[in-house]
């Protein structure tokens, strides 16, 4: 399984954007990078994934640099509702997903 | 297009006991995986069903167990329930072919063991 790294929280204010950076440093050539959200009492949202090219959705763009060792979910105007643990997972076909510490994100009002 | 769905959402039960816990996969996915979440914790992968067949488990004792139906759907058994059992326990349907592996949760049950 890739190893993961990203900081432990972050904190940001409403209607910025916000930058969560992913250290995936082990992954293999055919990983895709996920990227999921926990918010308080509820299961894992999906929120993006991406294979070498840089990938929008409605909510959020995912950056991948250009080795694959590292990421980056954009959240382009962080609203209250993004406050959630923000999880990077490289994953390939039907694999378990391996969860790390997250990254807690709190957004100010 | 129907989601993941869980049931019970909540179950207390006690040392010693059984349980069984249900997900209903989303519409056309083939397969299922168990997750364990521990308070203050990551989910923890306990196993992955396809085509009604175990398809690979995490570190879990044997008394967790599963089934996968006909229609996609699954069950989890967890027998001799432990105290270190409580957790919300999810579960995640994907497709078997989809190359990404993109999983989809349901909310979760949270099982409590006194």
């Amino acid at each position: 399984d890739a190893k993961t790294t990203q900081p432990n929280s972050m904190e940001s204010n409403e209607e910025e954007p916000v930058h969560l950076p992913c250290n995936h440093s082990t992954i293999s050539g055919t990983d895709y990078i996920h990227w999921y959200r926990q918010l308080p009492s509820q299961g894992p949202e999906y929120v993006i994934h991406g294979l070498t090219s840089n990938v929008n959705n409605r909510m959020a763009s995912l950056a991948i640099a250009e080795d694959r060792k590292s990421s980056t979910l954009i959240l382009h105007r962080a609203t209250l509702r993004d406050a959630a643990v923000y999880y990077c997972i490289p994953l390939q076909g039907a694999q378990k997903l391996v969860f790390g510490q997250g990254t807690r994100l709190t957004i100010n009002p | 297009e129907t989601g993941v769905t869980q049931s019970p959402t909540h179950l207390i039960k006690t040392r010693g006991q059984q349980v069984t816990l249900r997900c209903s996969s989303q519409s056309g996915h083939n397969t299922v995986s168990w997750y364990q979440q521990a308070l203050g914790q990551g989910p923890q992968f306990i196993f992955q069903y396809y085509r009604e067949e175990e398809n690979g488990r995490g570190n879990f004792p044997p008394r967790f167990s599963g089934l996968q139906f006909p229609n996609y759907s699954s069950e989890l058994n967890v027998n001799a329930l432990e105290l270190d059992d409580s957790a919300l326990y999810l579960c995640a349907s994907s497709l078997e072919s989809a190359i990404s592996g993109t999983q989809y949760f349901g909310p979760g049950t949270r099982l409590l063991v006194l």
